[in-house]
């Protein structure tokens, strides 16, 4: 069964510094990998993915995140942290291979931007 | 345009009280999904329906939960005789899986249900 671990239930960092949301995972088969970001009071978006391909993927609103197989990571980052980005980030897996398209979400690491 | 339509957008009921939760999804979306956010909580899955084929049911925590689909397209989450615990906030999200399940999900802003 698939399985994604956030470490961090909250980082702070300060605006204009590069950020990491660490995230881990561990599946049967091949990953997908998502990152998804809840602002307040709001549903979910949708931030970037791996599939396949290029290790290093890009996303909306500047973020992008590393595909790390030999250490099953894939940490969401920006180069450099606005105040808007303070909100509740979750990673999230499928193994399509054992679960088809079940979706497992981590436990969410909330951002603190500050200025 | 139209996104992922949930209600009522909140719901108050005693326990006990049995309670259905609606969930819209985006047009043309074959993959439906619901999932359960306790207050401080990570996303926990419950159920997945995908075209024509069985939901899967692994994450309903018991046998008071149910959901169904109908047509394709608007889905029910059904809560039976409801405890304290159930009060959380349930999300629905649709996607577009027209092969190897790579498309992002598109939430809506859930359904806050709190049981007295």
């Amino acid at each position: 069964a698939q399985s994604v671990a956030q470490p961090e239930d909250q980082v702070n960092v300060a605006e204009g510094n590069p950020l990491t949301v660490k995230c881990t995972y561990s599946v049967s088969g091949n990953p997908y990998l998502f990152w998804y970001v809840q602002y307040p009071n709001r549903g979910l978006q949708f931030l970037l993915k791996y599939i396949t391909g290029d290790n290093l993927v890009k996303g909306s609103y500047g973020f992008e995140a590393e595909f790390n197989k030999s250490q099953t990571s894939f940490h969401l980052k920006k180069p450099s942290a606005l105040v808007s980005d303070s909100a509740l980030y979750f990673c999230a897996v499928r193994d399509i291979l054992t679960g088809g398209f079940k979706t497992i979400f981590g436990a969410g690491t909330r951002l603190f931007v500050k200025a | 345009g139209a996104g992922v339509s949930q209600s009522p957008s909140n719901k108050v009921t005693e326990k006990g009280k049995d309670v259905e939760l609606r969930c819209d999804p985006i047009s043309g979306h074959t993959a439906l999904y619901w999932y359960r956010q306790s207050l401080g909580q990570g996303l926990e899955f419950l159920i997945y329906f995908q075209g024509n084929s069985a939901p899967d049911k692994s994450g309903l925590p018991s046998d008071r939960f149910s959901a169904e689909r109908t047509g394709g397209s608007v889905s029910t989450l059904t809560i039976q005789r409801t405890q304290q615990e159930d009060s959380a906030v349930y999300l629905c999200a649709s996607s577009l899986e027209a092969g190897p399940g790579n498309q992002p999900q598109h939430f809506g802003d859930g359904t806050r249900l709190s049981i007295l």
